[in-house]
């Protein structure tokens, strides 16, 4: 079956842009997760979903970044006026489990942004 | 901030060997995960290990962990070339931690 997609899968905003990525979870996954990477680290969790709601947006960086999941399917992580620190690859995971023991995240295979 | 630390950074070996990573946490776990990224499949999960597990195996995989220690290793035995990859651990119920990560490269 089809896995997480995310679009665009590259992305080149100058500074001082909008911009907004996007995530198609596994059909019918409950959980989504957004984790931001940068060059030759391991990604960073930024915020995650149940369903539509956002129970968790502890990592995101700043007011800049916001995320939502309005209909608990598609997720959208928009950064206002981008900086050039922002520029990482974003992943988008999700998961269908609803157990208290763990999660196997399924993730997209990224978004690359590149702020100029 | 990252979990923990993965040693070594970087390492480069012959097909044919074995490749041994380790991974060391700083808190209390429920279970640990062993994820490989390359550029071709993106980052994709391998093995967990509950914390009442001392090792798995999972085909050429075997995760060991040690709760006293706070850390874990994964082996990967019989390495081919397509294992070359990056390798994390992750600790977490929903949100995952990450460390820093593994670079191998295996060699043809």
């Amino acid at each position: 079956g089809a896995g997480v997609s995310q679009s665009p899968r590259y992305k080149v905003a100058k500074r001082g842009q909008d911009v907004a990525l996007r995530c198609d979870p596994i059909s019918g996954h409950v959980s989504l997760f957004w984790y931001q990477q940068a060059l030759g680290q391991g990604p960073e969790f930024l915020t995650y979903f149940q369903n539509e709601a956002q129970l968790d947006k502890s990592g995101l960086p700043s007011d800049r970044f916001f995320a939502e999941r309005p209909e608990g399917s598609v997720s959208t992580l928009k950064i206002q006026r981008t900086q050039q620190e922002d520029s990482a690859v974003y992943l988008c995971a999700s998961s269908g489990r609803v157990q208290l023991t763990f999660y196997e995240q399924y993730f997209g295979p990224g978004t690359r942004l590149t702020v100029t | 901030s990252q979990q923990g630390e993965e040693d070594p950074q970087a390492l480069s070996i012959q097909e044919g060997e074995n490749a041994t990573m380790n991974c060391s946490y700083k808190t209390s776990i429920n279970n640990l995960q062993w994820y490989r990224q390359n550029s071709g499949r993106g980052l994709v999960h391998l093995i967990l290990i509950r914390s009442n597990e001392r090792e798995k195996h999972s085909g050429r995989l075997r995760v060991t962990l040690d709760t006293s220690k706070k850390s874990s290793s994964l082996l990967i035995t019989a390495s081919r070339a397509a294992d070359t990859a990056s390798y994390f651990c992750a600790t977490g119920r929903s949100r995952l931690t990450f460390g820093e990560g593994t670079q191998l490269t295996v060699n043809p």
